[in-house]
């Protein structure tokens, strides 16, 4: 089964800061997922990756996969107290008619001191 | 687009009794969703598929009949832990598959806590 290995598991930077928060796979992945959340609250979508080599960004959060799509990073400019919360990678497993599964990588809980 | 609505949201309960969690998709069909299980500063661990019209299925370790999952439409999945004991005090979540599919993301339910007593 497909593992999902995250670094580091906490992160406490000071604000202004840029931080990088990795996750590699035991197996190829089909899809790359990055979540954010509060402890005890939903998951907020953040960003999917499927292609080797592929990157994105959303305001100063930047996500990206390795060519050989089984390494994950996410990386954090100038962070700011609303970017403290748990961090997690996401597998996906491709099932019949378009679904499959998900699984977790470990999480990074990431403070931001003012 | 693509909202899961999960309730309660919190739920206190006695050792020995069972309670329903509820989870359901707003705004689209779901034939899919997905059961997770969090425990204090830990990830979210998959417990299960939900499958409707069919049943579920569980992760190794997951036990089928202290979890009850039933999919019996499209757009409603309840997860139900039967004879509650303190130990399966913990965060419940479920998600599903929005219609544009997996690589759109996953949407995910608000959470219920469960403490037993």
């Amino acid at each position: 089964s497909q593992e999902l290995e995250q670094s580091p598991q906490s992160l406490i930077v000071q604000e202004g800061k840029n931080l990088t928060i990795n996750c590699t796979s035991s197996k190829t992945l089909y899809g790359l997922y990055w979540y954010k959340q509060k402890y005890g609250e939903g998951l907020i979508f953040l960003m999917m990756l499927q292609k080797g080599g592929e990157e994105k960004s959303h305001e100063k959060i930047t996500a990206k996969l390795d060519e050989k799509k089984q390494q994950s990073s996410l990386h954090i400019t100038a962070s700011q107290p609303s970017h403290a919360g748990i961090y997690l990678c996401g597998a996906a497993t491709p099932g019949s008619g378009n679904t499959g599964k998900l699984i977790f990588g470990q999480g990074t809980t990431l403070q931001v001191k003012p | 687009g693509a909202v899961v609505s999960q309730h309660p949201s919190r739920v206190i309960c006695k050792s020995g009794t069972s309670v329903k969690i509820e989870c359901r998709s707003l705004d689209f069909q779901a034939t899919t969703m997905f059961w997770y299980r969090q425990f204090p500063k830990q990830s979210l661990m998959l417990m299960a598929t939900s499958n409707e019209g069919s049943k579920a299925t569980y992760e190794q370790g997951v036990e089928k009949d202290k979890f009850l999952i039933n999919h019996a439409s499209l757009t409603l999945s309840t997860l139900t832990v039967t004879s509650a004991h303190p130990e399966d005090s913990s965060f419940y979540i479920c998600s599903a598959v929005p219609p544009q599919g997996i690589y759109r993301g996953y949407t995910f339910g608000s959470g219920t806590r469960l403490t037993v007593v």
